[in-house]
């Protein structure tokens, strides 16, 4: 089994705060890295899949970076708000299937 | 609309009862998963199926059972076999089965409790 890991295991930050979350996973037989968002009482959403070192996304005011020979993916947040508060899912593809972080919780206040 | 539909969304069991949970896309995906979600857990691959009449253990296959006769289904059943099945389930699909299948879509989950 992987082990992908995901950092904060939750956060709080006020309405406009920018803030950041990080992923880590195995570099070895590497072929992608997701992220995913995951509001209440919805299914998980893609927000980026990237495959190679050094990749940038970006949607809106969120955007992810990608390093495959460190192992590890960062997920940023600009001018958070309200809306935004869900949970943040990062998976590591090396097969046939995906295996998932525990995800960063993530609450934005007024 | 396209999307995966799961069905019940909670259901309630006694112990050593079996009890089935519906997925069914009609995405024309290859792909489907079945993924189970423990509190403080990530999500843990249970079974995946990368065409018809095919599937693969996951992680954490015992105690579960599959089948894919359909492209547009893969029913899993929670087999009284299974210790400890009180959990949330998801279902997903990707268009490919592949060593890179590609973004995930996901159903809204079925809530399993055993009484």
């Amino acid at each position: 089994i992987l082990n992908v890991e995901q950092s904060p295991q939750s956060l709080h930050v006020q309405e406009g705060d920018s803030t950041n979350f990080t992923c880590s996973f195995p570099s070895s037989n590497f072929y992608a890295l997701h992220w995913y968002r995951w509001e209440t009482a919805k299914s998980p959403e893609a927000l980026f899949v990237m495959t190679l070192n050094g990749d940038e996304k970006k949607k809106g005011r969120i955007s992810a970076t990608l390093n495959t020979k460190e192992g590890y993916s960062y997920l940023y947040i600009k001018g958070s708000q309200p809306e935004d508060s869900a949970t943040y899912l990062c998976a590591s593809t090396s097969g046939y299937a995906l295996n998932f972080g525990k995800g960063t919780s993530l609450l934005v206040t007024p | 609309d396209g999307g995966i539909t799961q069905s019940p969304k909670y259901l309630f069991r006694k112990e050593g009862q079996n009890v089935t949970l519906s997925c069914e896309q009609n995405l024309n995906h290859d792909a489907m998963y079945w993924y189970r979600q423990d509190p403080g857990q990530g999500l843990r691959l249970i079974y995946y199926s990368q065409i018809v009449n095919d599937f693969q253990k996951g992680d954490i296959a015992e105690g579960y059972s599959v089948s894919r006769e359909k492209k547009e289904s893969f029913p899993l059943t929670v087999t009284s076999a299974q210790k400890n099945p009180t959990a949330f389930y998801l279902c997903a699909s990707t268009p490919r089965g592949s060593l890179n299948p590609g973004e995930l879509f996901f159903g809204e989950g079925s809530r399993l409790t055993v009484l």
